[in-house]
């Protein structure tokens, strides 16, 4: 069964750059799509981006002068960075695997989130 | 943007009985739909895809239906772990959207 965790600093200053990694367990993150998806509080979920496990990408035009997504294949993880925060970046931040199809993804596996908060 | 419209927001059922969830889109999706049950404190598990194929390993009491721009969940007979958020995501359009969810309840 595949797992996903996500780990970083669950405070971060405004400005500055929120950092989270998401670990795979239960199998390889290679040959699939991998996403970042984030819930600010009484919002709707929003899909941030995704990494192929080669290192190709694409992100949410909304977010995408900000966000970089990398992926480490030799620890099995992939990572999200979002630049120059706000209290908008506020939200419960999810990693997921991708089922990509012929229009947009569908995720099949999730992390259990981690809650980010902006806040000086 | 796709905007995805849930209804009710929440929904009172009693254990046993059935339960019937809508999503709407701003504009056709084809049959590109997920449905994703979320639970406190756990991961969002994936329900149903292509609106209407389970995901493995989910029971056969949730069912998906729909095509176009309505889609419906059902839940043919309640079961204690079955009460929870629920979630419909459209993958026919980039950026793919989720509805706000519909919360299913003890009533």
């Amino acid at each position: 069964q595949v797992q996903l965790q996500e780990s970083g600093p669950g405070l971060v200053k405004p400005s500055e750059t929120l950092s989270l990694t998401c670990t795979v367990s239960g199998g390889s993150i290679s040959s699939h799509y991998w996403s970042w998806i984030r819930q600010p509080p009484g919002k709707e979920l929003e899909w941030i981006g995704y990494i192929y496990y080669s290192g190709s990408t694409y992100y949410n035009p909304s977010l995408k002068s900000r966000v970089t997504i990398s992926v480490d294949t030799s620890k099995n993880q992939f990572s999200l960075k979002v630049t120059s925060v706000t209290a908008a970046d506020t939200a419960v931040y999810y990693c997921a695997r991708s089922r990509y199809t012929a229009t947009a993804p569908y995720f099949d596996y999730w992390g259990q989130g981690t809650l980010v908060t902006v806040s000086s | 943007e796709m905007v995805m419209t849930q209804s009710p927001a929440t929904l009172s059922v009693s254990p046993g009985e059935r339960a019937t969830l809508s999503c709407r889109a701003s504009q056709s999706v084809s049959s590109n739909l997920a449905w994703y049950q979320h639970k406190p404190g756990q991961a969002p598990r994936l329900l149903i895809y292509d609106a209407s194929t389970r995901a493995t390993d989910i029971p056969a009491r949730f069912s998906g239906s729909g095509s176009g721009t309505e889609f419906t969940l059902t839940i043919s007979s309640l079961q204690s772990e079955d009460f929870a958020l629920y979630y419909c995501q459209q993958y026919n359009n980039w950026p793919q959207t989720f509805g706000q969810g519909t919360r299913v309840e003890i009533k």
